[in-house]
């Protein structure tokens, strides 16, 4: 049972480059999050699904794009990377019942330098 | 959308002495608040969870308590060590619609031997 598995761990990207982080779980968790933490600071919801087949913006979405076409994989795509974009980014997954919230599991992160 | 604000950003305490760290929130319907330690060049881990039906919950040298009427809630670490020394974050479970935590803009604890 390895949780969360992201790649790569470390990307270098030239302005205007287009890459996907690849997320996958192995838990059958339903609800699956892309977080963006920039140096110094918190983490910034990007998008999130709660099921195969389902997403949704977070706080900052601009720039990216998800799909969910499996329970287990929830891959991130930037399209014409900036500067901006340079940032750690942390996959995470949880079970999503309803009532009292689950523990959400962080993949190790993707450090991604836009240059 | 939810507000979550952590005080202090940064925070220094002598070994053996205790920390405390805020959160406050504006959702009154959020029922679940975790606290999250993550040390430099690392994932985010979580180190302890309090639901909105407790006012306190206690794991060895780390306490959480809530105050929902006042809508906050507090991370207390006792007789700190070296190893306490990380970025603290703490989260608010937002129920309306999709499930989501929003986190706190974080704390940097230091602790001094």
């Amino acid at each position: 049972n390895a949780g969360v598995t992201q790649t790569p761990k470390f990307r270098i990207l030239k302005i205007g480059q287009s890459m996907t982080l690849q997320c996958a779980q192995d838990m059958n968790h339903n609800y699956m999050y892309w977080y963006r933490q920039d140096p110094g600071m918190g983490l910034k919801l990007i998008y999130y699904s709660v099921g195969a087949g389902i997403t949704d913006k977070g706080e900052v979405p601009n720039g990216y794009n998800v799909s969910r076409s499996t329970t287990e994989d929830f891959p991130l795509r930037l399209e014409l990377a900036a500067p901006s974009q340079t940032s750690v980014y942390f996959c995470a997954a949880n079970e999503g019942r309803a009532i009292s919230g689950n523990t959400i599991y962080f993949g190790e992160g993707s450090w991604l330098t836009v240059v | 959308g939810e507000n979550v604000e952590q005080h202090p950003s940064t925070l220094s305490v002598q070994e053996g002495d205790s920390a405390v760290i805020k959160c406050t929130y504006s959702d009154s319907a959020s029922n679940y608040f975790p606290w999250y330690k993550q040390e430099l060049g690392k994932r985010p881990q979580l180190i302890i969870d309090i639901r909105s039906n407790v006012g306190e919950k206690k794991d060895q040298r780390i306490a959480v308590t809530l105050n929902k009427t006042a809508k906050h809630f507090s991370l207390h670490i006792t007789e700190t060590q070296p190893e306490d020394s990380a970025v603290y974050f703490c989260a608010v479970h937002i129920i309306q619609g999709a499930q989501k935590l929003v986190f706190g803009q974080g704390t940097r604890l230091t602790i001094n031997p």
